[in-house]
């Protein structure tokens, strides 16, 4: 009973650096999604991945990139970390667009100093 | 753009009262409307979900119904437990989008 898995769940950087959010979902989901939480904002799309092959812009797409490695598998990168970037982190997939169930991972918190 | 304002919080509660969260939406067109739930340390998980008008969601004891005419879809609860302390969001998608819009979160502590 996996469902979603993130990695890592904490993580500290600083600003300048570069890391990788590794997601992977074991439901057969065809789409992919990658939000940030922030206090008093609720969820932010960043990006999503409809299906497998295919990445696009959410709400709030500036500073990362995101690539679907396969239909299990969808990562987001941050290239040069801002302190602005400091949010927690989550991963989600589902079966069809988001009026299908949408399941999420446990987040990573990531700090930029 | 859709959009989703829920009430503040954080609303702190005794065993067994009343809950009600109010949440109203903008939208085009005809929206999913939807209630996540976040326990502590975890992600968000589906509450419950209404698809069209005057559809009632419902789990755990919890409902909602989609009013398309005050365009709301307030969250209630009879009797609420400490194991409902939790943030509860409100989202919305539309017919094919792959995109949830969520509101800010209100923060419900339950006391036993």
């Amino acid at each position: 009973n996996a469902g979603v898995t993130q990695t890592p769940k904490f993580q500290v950087l600083k600003t300048g650096q570069s890391m990788t959010l590794q997601c992977a979902q074991d439901m057969n989901h065809n789409s992919m999604y990658w939000y940030r939480q922030d206090p008093g904002m609720g969820l932010r799309l960043i990006y999503y991945s409809a299906s497998e092959g295919t990445t696009d812009k959410g709400e709030v797409p500036n500073g990362y990139n995101v690539s679907r490695l396969n239909k299990r598998e969808f990562s987001l990168r941050l290239e040069s970390a801002a302190p602005s970037q400091t949010s927690v982190y989550f991963c989600a997939s589902s079966y069809g667009p988001a009026n299908t169930e949408a399941f999420f991972g446990q987040g990573t918190r990531l700090t930029v100093v | 753009g859709d959009s989703v304002t829920q009430m503040e919080g954080p609303v702190t509660l005794s065993e067994e009262a009343f809950l009600t969260i109010n949440c109203t939406y903008t939208a085009t067109g005809y929206p999913s409307l939807f209630w996540y739930v976040q326990y502590p340390g975890e992600g968000l998980q589906l509450l419950l979900k209404a698809t069209k008008a005057d559809d009632k969601g419902s789990n755990k004891g919890f409902e909602a119904t989609y009013r398309k005419e005050t365009t709301s879809f307030h969250l209630e609860k009879g009797s609420v437990q400490v194991s409902d302390s939790a943030v509860y969001f409100c989202a919305l998608s539309g017919p094919n989008d792959y995109k949830l819009s969520f509101g800010a979160g209100t923060t419900v502590t339950v006391r036993a």
